[in-house]
């Protein structure tokens, strides 16, 4: 059962356009959302992150937003530049029954984006 | 130099071979994780770690094993390869004192099991 989903196996953009990524999850006991990108032949990188608390975070570029009552988040680029290409994860973590996952992330399949000079 | 190192970043073996994948860190975190990424799947915890006396399954542990030799060093094993286990495998730290559940990644083991 993928408790966490991303629909859109790729998405292409122009340069200096919104890139949008979505990301769905199951889960009502996820309470902390991350998105991380990946270049071919490197590991995935931390990019941002967003805790249940709060709907919107922002840092540069790079604005997540989460709705929670639609178990619902994404991740907006703004604007998007080429070196932005990569493949993007949703992830998501909570505090299960017996303690702590903290560290315990779970993943969504990826998104492809291409971003067009 | 990498905080999160792996060797080796290539490997081709045949079914029934026992491989093992090393991670080594210099972060100076307690947590350190194994995941596999398949296309289509997005990544997959096959074991964690908290400290080297504690160590988990995670949701796709069957045929591996793990040792966590020192705090730096947390290596996969597949004590018999088999094809459905040609991935691509990510070791992972982090360190719950700082930030909650940021994990940094290795730059990746691509495996083969011919």
């Amino acid at each position: 059962d993928q408790q966490v989903k991303q629909n859109s196996p790729s998405l292409s953009v122009q340069e200096g356009r919104i890139s949008i990524l979505n990301c769905d999850y199951t889960n009502s006991m996820f309470d902390y959302f991350l998105w991380y990108k990946k270049y071919p032949a490197e590991g995935p990188t931390f990019l941002i992150s967003i805790s249940s608390i709060k709907d919107k975070n922002e840092d540069g570029r790079f604005t997540v937003f989460l709705n929670k009552s639609a178990k619902h988040l994404s991740l907006h680029i703004v604007p998007s530049q080429p070196g932005d290409s990569a493949v993007y994860f949703c992830a998501a973590s909570g505090v299960y029954a017996g303690g702590t996952s903290y560290g315990k992330l779970t993943f969504g399949q990826g998104t492809i984006l291409t971003v067009h000079p | 130099d990498a905080d999160v190192t792996q060797t080796p970043r290539n490997r081709i073996t045949k079914t029934g071979k026992r491989i093992m994948l090393e991670c080594s860190q210099t972060k100076g975190h307690d947590r350190m994780y194994w995941y596999r990424q398949d296309p289509g799947l997005g990544l997959r915890l096959i074991y964690y770690s908290f400290d080297v006396k504690d160590i988990n399954k995670g949701e796709i542990s069957d045929g591996y094993s793990v040792s966590r030799q020192a705090q730096a060093k947390f290596s996969l094993s597949l004590e018999s390869a088999i094809p459905n286990q040609t991935a691509l495998y990510f070791c992972a730290t982090s360190d719950f004192q700082r930030e909650r559940s940021t994990l940094f990644f290795g730059p990746g083991t691509r495996l083969t099991v011919l």
